[in-house]
């Protein structure tokens, strides 16, 4: 089924491990992205990517990387885990630019401790 | 500063009621999205909007514009209508999304 495959649905981390938060979609999209999504907030952009070999950041960056070596694949890595990096992960992907639909990830529950 | 604003945050409803949640933005926009989180669950997609009104079942969306406005109406609600919706726009410059809070939904039997 067509869509966005995120992975795992929940993780519970050390403070200091690393992990990396799968991505991918099969619907060809050029524009990928990741959020985190905490308590009375909206989600907010962690970084995204416009294609393959491109990534920037977003709002809050920073401990996390990303890389995009495949149109498919977004992978987000916590190099060095935090209690604050404590929230729901979404993955997001749609088509670059125009009104087009957005379709997102079953979420991941990251609990830091 | 908040480009999205939702409201109300939450609403509790009787089954059968008619249902408005509200958006308000303030950047330029190519499209805006009304998405469904179910408790637990995953984000999905209800509506895409540039312009006008569309129907889905129960579900109506509007957008105006002009007045950077959106509505998300549910006719005859039920307990399986309970959710929190977030309206997220689509910035027609730099294609980012900007996301409201949500409007958490509760509807009783």
């Amino acid at each position: 089924n067509a869509g966005v495959t995120q992975t795992p649905k929940f993780q519970v981390l050390k403070t200091g491990q690393s992990m990396t938060l799968q991505c991918a979609q099969d619907m060809n999209h050029e524009y990928m992205s990741w959020y985190r999504q905490d308590p009375g907030m909206g989600l907010r952009l962690i970084h995204y990517s416009v294609g393959a070999g491109i990534t920037d950041q977003g709002e809050v960056p920073n401990g996390y990387n990303v890389s995009r070596s495949t149109t498919e694949d977004f992978p987000l890595r916590l190099l060095s885990a935090a209690p604050s990096q404590t929230s729901v992960y979404f993955c997001a992907s749609t088509k670059w630019q125009g009104d087009t639909e957005a379709f997102f990830g079953q979420g991941t529950r990251l609990t830091v401790v | 500063k908040n480009e999205v604003e939702q409201s109300p945050q939450n609403l509790t409803a009787q089954e059968g009621e008619f249902i408005t949640i509200n958006c308000s933005y303030s950047v330029g926009i190519s499209a805006l999205h009304w998405l469904q989180q179910h408790p637990g669950g995953g984000i999905v997609s209800l509506f895409m909007l540039s312009s006008g009104k569309k129907k889905h079942g129960r579900l109506i969306a509007t957008i105006n514009i002009q007045e950077k406005h959106s509505s998300l109406h549910i006719t005859a609600s039920h307990p399986r209508d309970s959710a929190v919706y977030i309206c997220a726009v689509r910035s027609n410059t730099g294609n980012q999304f900007y996301f409201g809070t949500g409007t958490s939904l509760t509807v009783i039997p």
